[in-house]
C-alpha cells in the first residue's frame, strides 16, 4: 500500500512554457501532499504543502505564482511551473502523508519527474 | 532554526563489511525521525520512523537507533545492492504550524562486490 505515482517521469520543455505535472495517491486519500525539488547531488527541498480544497502553502522563497498548484481532489494534486526558464530544471518530487490518528507519521514519496527547460 | 546533517558524505566499503551512517539533528520539539533510500533518478524509499529516544528499528540488514541528539542507521553484511544514497529527514513545524520534514544532504554509500 501507500503507492504514489507522478506524470510525467520526464518532460522536456522551451523557455517561456508552462509544464503541468501531476502527483496522485493510488491506494489512500490525501488531503495533504508535500512538493519537494531536488538540484543534482543535493537533498531534497520542501517547495510547499499541498492542502485538499484549500490554497497551498508556500516555503520562504518558492514563488507562488510561478509555482501553481491545485489540489482538486482526495487522489491528485497539480504543480504547474509557468512560463520556464533553464534555472527551473531540476527533479520535482510529491509525496503524501497516509491519513490516520497519528499526524507525524511517515511520507510517501512519487518516483519524480526530471524537468528540463532549454 | 531546525537542522540536519548528515556523515559521511559518501561511504565506500567492501560486501560483507559492516558500519554505520549518522544523522545528526537540531529541532524544537522532535515529531519523528525518518530514514529514506533514494536510488538515482528516483523518488525516496521509505525505511524507518523514529519518534523517541532509544526507539529502535529493523529491517533486513539495516537497522536504525535514535538518541536524543542523533540516529544511526547500521547496515550489517552489506550487499551491492544496499548501495544507494541514504537520507535522514525529521518532522518539524513549518510556516502557520504546517507539518514538514527536513532532509539532510544524505550519504551516497557504495558496496563493492
Amino acid at each position: 500500500g501507500a503507492v504514489v505515482s507522478q506524470h510525467p517521469s520526464w518532460v522536456i520543455c522551451k523557455s517561456g512554457t508552462s509544464v503541468k505535472i501531476e502527483c496522485r495517491s493510488l491506494d489512500f486519500q490525501a488531503t495533504t501532499m508535500f512538493w519537494y525539488r531536488q538540484f543534482p547531488k543535493q537533498s531534497l527541498m520542501l517547495m510547499a504543502t499541498s492542502n485538499e480544497g484549500s490554497k497551498a502553502t508556500y516555503e520562504q522563497g518558492v514563488e507562488k505564482d510561478k509555482f501553481l498548484i491545485n489540489h482538486a481532489s482526495l487522489t491528485l494534486s497539480t504543480l504547474t511551473v509557468t512560463s520556464a526558464h533553464p534555472e527551473d530544471s531540476s527533479f520535482y518530487i510529491c509525496s503524501a502523508r497516509v491519513p490516520g490518528p497519528n499526524p507525524y507519521n511517515e511520507q510517501f514519496f512519487g518516483p519524480g519527474t526530471r524537468l528540463t527547460v532549454l | 532554526e531546525d537542522q540536519v546533517t548528515q556523515s559521511p558524505e559518501a561511504l565506500r566499503l567492501q560486501e560483507g563489511e559492516s558500519s554505520s551512517l549518522n544523522c545528526s539533528y537540531t529541532v524544537s520539539g522532535l515529531r519523528g525521525l525518518f530514514w529514506y533510500r533514494q536510488d538515482p533518478g528516483k523518488g525516496p524509499e521509505f525505511l524507518f520512523t523514529l519518534y523517541s529516544a532509544g526507539e529502535e528499528k529493523e529491517k533486513e540488514r539495516l537497522k536504525a537507533t535514535l538518541t536524543k541528539k542523533e540516529s544511526f542507521l547500521h547496515i550489517t553484511a552489506p550487499k551491492p545492492e544496499d548501495s544507494a544514497t541514504y537520507l535522514c529527514a525529521v518532522q518539524a513545524l513549518g510556516i502557520q504550524g504546517a507539518q514538514k520534514l527536513v532532509f539532510g544532504q544524505g550519504t551516497r554509500l557504495t558496496i563493492n562486490p
